[in-house]
């Protein structure tokens, strides 16, 4: 069974600049959630996706959204990118929806770098 | 504001030790305990996600425990080896995992 994928793996942007980052689940897997690790602040929840609804959002700015497809693909978009933005940021999916219960599966994660 | 606390940050063990870690967490409103191991340049890896009271789960040299009344978990590695080098990290979730800044173990040969 293939595992959860991430692309690009590194991407590096200009202040100010948008990018789309996009994690596919493992199949059969249809609740996606986005993470940001940085050395600072550790690992920090995003948001969960699940059946195309986010269900939760963690404390960051608007600037930070998402969304799932149909085949539970989800994509993150940052907007106008800051410095703070630098960041490792990992998907995870699991089998059903709530992040509480469920054994998260992460992928190789997205190295963005804001210049 | 949810605080998940893990200590100690990194520790420093010779293969064959046995060493344990622990995992403090707000015992209010508990829903579950996960542990997670990360390996440099590889994907955290669920170790256990545990529920209940008193529970404790196993696997091969890797065990832990939950005291939900007092919120905290021990993991515990039995006769560490070189390839359990890694970042131990545990999350407690309400709606949403918080993780705690994990334990850096390291074992030298």
């Amino acid at each position: 069974k293939a595992g959860v994928t991430q692309t690009p793996r590194y991407l590096i942007k200009t202040r100010g600049q948008q990018v789309t980052l996009s994690c596919s689940p493992i199949s059969g897997h249809r609740s996606v959630s986005w993470y940001q690790q940085t050395p600072g602040q550790g690992l920090q929840f995003l948001f969960e996706y699940f059946s195309e609804t986010q269900r939760n959002k963690g404390n960051f700015p608007g600037r930070f959204s998402g969304r799932q497809f149909s085949n539970s693909r989800s994509e993150m978009n940052v907007s106008t990118l800051e410095l703070g933005d630098s960041a490792l940021y990992l998907c995870a999916s699991s089998l059903t929806a709530g992040v509480s219960y469920n054994e998260q599966f992460f992928g190789p994660g997205t190295r963005l770098t804001v210049l | 504001i949810l605080n998940v606390e893990q200590s100690p940050q990194s520790l420093h063990v010779q293969e064959g030790d046995s060493t344990n870690f622990t995992c403090s967490f707000p015992s209010s409103n508990f829903y579950a305990l996960h542990w997670y191991r990360w390996e440099t340049a590889k994907s955290p890896e669920a170790l256990f996600v545990m529920t209940l009271n008193g529970d404790e789960k196993k696997k091969g040299r890797i065990s832990a425990t939950l005291n939900t009344k007092e919120g905290y978990s021990y993991l515990y590695i039995k006769g560490s080896q070189p390839e359990d080098s890694a970042t131990y990290l545990c999350a407690s979730p309400t709606d949403k995992l918080i993780f705690g800044t994990g334990t850096r173990l390291q074992v030298f040969p």
